[in-house]
């Protein structure tokens, strides 16, 4: 089974419009969830994450995500969308404890129209 | 400042060619690893490295290698490179386990091969 799944590869918001990526993690991995941003032609810089402690996390540029146990979510949302947001986003989770790589999910993109 | 570099940015080669993309940072980080993005997939884990002279496969190893002879390079080898190597290439080092500690990306490298 996927460790992480990203629902939409494409999401598209007016400017001004709340941002929901939608992020379902497997419920085998542990219990730690990541999002990046990728700008174009750029590589992939951290987000947030989650670790331990509160399950609303706060991000880098007005974006947070909150860890739902129960529904196995990690979503990524933000008020007020921004055309500076326009990006590709990944959810990526620890597939198993001691390991030091990350498993992505396949990426959203979103667009954000004026 | 603290970075993974990466060279080339750009590349576009023939099949058969062998190919090396480098890769080196200043975090004296003893984890370094290959991803390579394709569209849909997300990022996949090529190779890793734990530290000097000890490397592993990841997910897609078929048609790469790597070594690690010194602590801040860890370049990756395509022998003889396929079309189906066509890919945007990322770096990336940590400092210790995924779940505690955050993977630096480098700006990527984007391969065609024809």
């Amino acid at each position: 089974a996927q460790s992480v799944t990203q629902l939409g590869s494409h999401v598209s918001v007016s400017e001004g419009a709340l941002v929901l990526l939608r992020c379902n993690y497997s419920s085998s991995v542990p219990p730690y969830l990541f999002w990046y941003v990728q700008y174009p032609n750029q590589g992939l810089q951290l987000l947030l994450k989650y670790t331990t402690g509160a399950t609303l996390v706060k991000g880098i540029n007005g974006f947070e995500a909150e860890f739902k146990k129960s529904e196995t979510s990690f979503h990524l949302t933000k008020p007020s969308a921004h055309m500076s947001d326009a990006a590709e986003y990944f959810c990526a989770v620890v597939p198993d404890t001691g390991r030091r790589a990350l498993t992505f999910g396949s990426g959203t993109r979103l667009q954000v129209q004026p | 400042e603290a970075q993974v570099t990466q060279n080339p940015r750009y590349l576009i080669t023939v099949t058969g060619k062998k190919l090396t993309v480098t890769c080196s940072q200043n975090m004296n980080h003893e984890y370094m690893s290959w991803y390579r993005q394709d569209p849909g997939l997300g990022l996949r884990q090529i190779y890793y490295s734990m530290n000097v002279e000890v490397t592993d496969k990841g997910d897609v190893p078929e048609g790469y290698k790597v070594s690690r002879k010194e602590k801040r390079n860890f370049p990756l080898i395509l022998e003889s490179p396929s079309p189906n190597q066509t890919s945007l290439y990322f770096c990336a080092s940590t400092q210790g386990l995924a779940g505690h500690y955050e993977q630096f990306f480098g700006p990527g490298t984007r391969l065609t091969v024809l």
